[in-house]
């Protein structure tokens, strides 16, 4: 069984409708919470951090952590073309060098 | 400001061949990170390095070998070379700098293909 699981997609939306993506954890060690975006043949972008439980908002994009279910999440509102990708969760144990990824969900958000 | 640079771009081997990327990390960053993504899947950890050392590894085999160099540069070495070694090759780099957090950048990555 991986550490991160997550849907692979491809998730089709129309533009202006709200993304909503997640993952599963198993490791409670893990602390950090990254979601990176992933457009073809590039690297991996950081969107987004958190540290433990909570929720965090950056502008069209929000992540949450549920630490007692291991489960995160990204909402992207007001979708855009622009946002089609493949968006990567990630994670960090506390102090910790590794990043342990998800496998990536395909976004394609239509005009 | 530079990023993440890694090069080359692309490359094409055949089995058995040993090959060797190279990264240039981040203007003020200390540490390299490698990571191997297949086709279709997330980026895996292979090993990194700060101060000239390898600080942690993955579950790779011994034939990935790396180094880093006094200005913080990386190189990647892959020995004799699998089919299943095909991989966009990517390289994070990332400062030390006594925060528990340490954000990882990534280069543009190298493709690597095998025949």
């Amino acid at each position: 069984q991986k550490e991160v699981e997550q849907d692979p997609g491809p998730l089709s939306v129309p533009e202006g409708a709200i993304v909503s993506l997640n993952c599963t954890y198993s490791n409670s060690a893990f602390q950090y919470f990254m979601w990176y975006r992933q457009y073809s043949r590039k690297g991996p972008e950081l969107l987004m951090y958190t540290y433990s439980s909570g929720n965090k908002e950056d502008g069209r994009f929000t992540a949450q952590v549920d630490k007692s279910s291991k489960y995160i999440s990204l909402f992207i509102r007001d979708s855009q073309p622009s946002d089609s990708a493949t968006y990567l969760c990630a994670t960090l144990k506390a102090a910790g060098n590794k990043l342990t990824f998800g496998g990536g969900t395909r976004v394609l958000v239509k005009p | 400001d530079a990023g993440v640079t890694q090069s080359p771009t692309h490359l094409i081997k055949t089995r058995g061949q040993q090959v060797t990327l190279r990264c240039s990390p981040k203007s003020g960053h200390d540490t390299v990170s490698w990571y191997q993504q297949a086709l279709g899947q997330g980026p895996q950890f292979i090993f990194q390095y700060y101060e000239e050392e390898e600080r942690q590894r993955g579950n790779f085999p011994d034939r990935f070998s790396g180094h880093q160099f006094p200005n913080y540069s990386s190189e990647l070495n892959v020995n004799a070379l699998l089919l299943g070694d095909s991989a966009l090759y990517l390289c994070a780099s990332s400062s030390v700098g006594g925060k528990s957090y340490n954000e990882q950048f990534f280069g543009p990555g190298t493709r690597l293909t095998v025949l």
